[in-house]
């Protein structure tokens, strides 16, 4: 079974600063998808950024970016210039695309909170 | 282009009874997935839709069904309600087969009294 762990419940940033959340995962497959998603106060979950485990590039979405060590399992997003419309839950999500079904399976996240 | 709608926002309901959501998928959209988040165990995947298929479905009770019809539209039922269905209910949608960019609605925030 796939499993994915955020080990950082909460953390604060301050705005402008750079703040990185931790993620690994455990898989035994080899053709894999991660994910960073965003939930705010409004609870609509948000993809903020997507990885594709055959791809060695790190992915990178204006401010956020990801340092995928696919050998270590790891998948650390980080988010730089950090604005008050950042805070939120962030989860790490990991999905193995069979062709005939997937699903999402989530860390318990990270609360995020930035600060003046 | 419409994103995700779930309806109701939210919800009350008795122990016992029994409940409908519905999630209306973004328009051209064929997969419909749905999660349960709470705090203890936080989001897990109940069943995912494809073209009026159920492809696959995660480890909860009988009690949790759900459905797709020809335009996509899902609804999911949860019979005999319990204290511990409280939970935010969370519909996604995507493309094809392969949910390489979900899409999630609001949710709809279910309590049981």
């Amino acid at each position: 079974a796939q499993t994915v762990t955020q080990s950082q419940p909460e953390m604060s940033v301050q705005e402008a600063e750079t703040v990185t959340l931790s993620c690994t995962y455990d898989t035994s497959e080899n053709n894999y998808y991660l994910f960073w998603y965003k939930q705010p106060p409004s609870r609509q979950m948000i993809l903020v950024i997507r990885q594709e485990a055959y791809k060695q590039q790190n992915a990178t979405e204006n401010r956020f970016s990801v340092n995928f060590q696919k050998a270590a399992k790891s998948f650390s997003l980080k988010i730089s210039d950090s604005q008050l419309g950042d805070t939120a839950m962030y989860f790490c999500a990991f999905m193995i695309p069979t062709g005939t079904a997937s699903k999402l399976t989530f860390g318990t996240g990270t609360r995020l909170q930035v600060t003046l | 282009k419409a994103g995700v709608t779930q309806t109701p926002r939210y919800l009350i309901k008795t122990r016992g009874q029994q409940v409908t959501l519905s999630c209306s998928p973004i328009s051209g959209h064929r997969s419909v997935s749905w999660y349960q988040q709470t705090p203890g165990q936080g989001l897990q995947f109940l069943f995912e839709y494809f073209s009026e298929t159920q492809r696959n479905k995660g480890n909860f009770p009988g009690r949790f069904s759900g459905r797709q019809f020809s335009n996509s539209r899902s609804e999911m039922n949860v019979s005999t309600l319990e204290l511990g269905d409280s939970a935010l209910y969370l519909c996604a949608s995507s493309y094809g087969r392969v949910n390489t960019e979900a899409f999630f609605g609001q949710g709809t925030r279910l309590t049981v009294v």
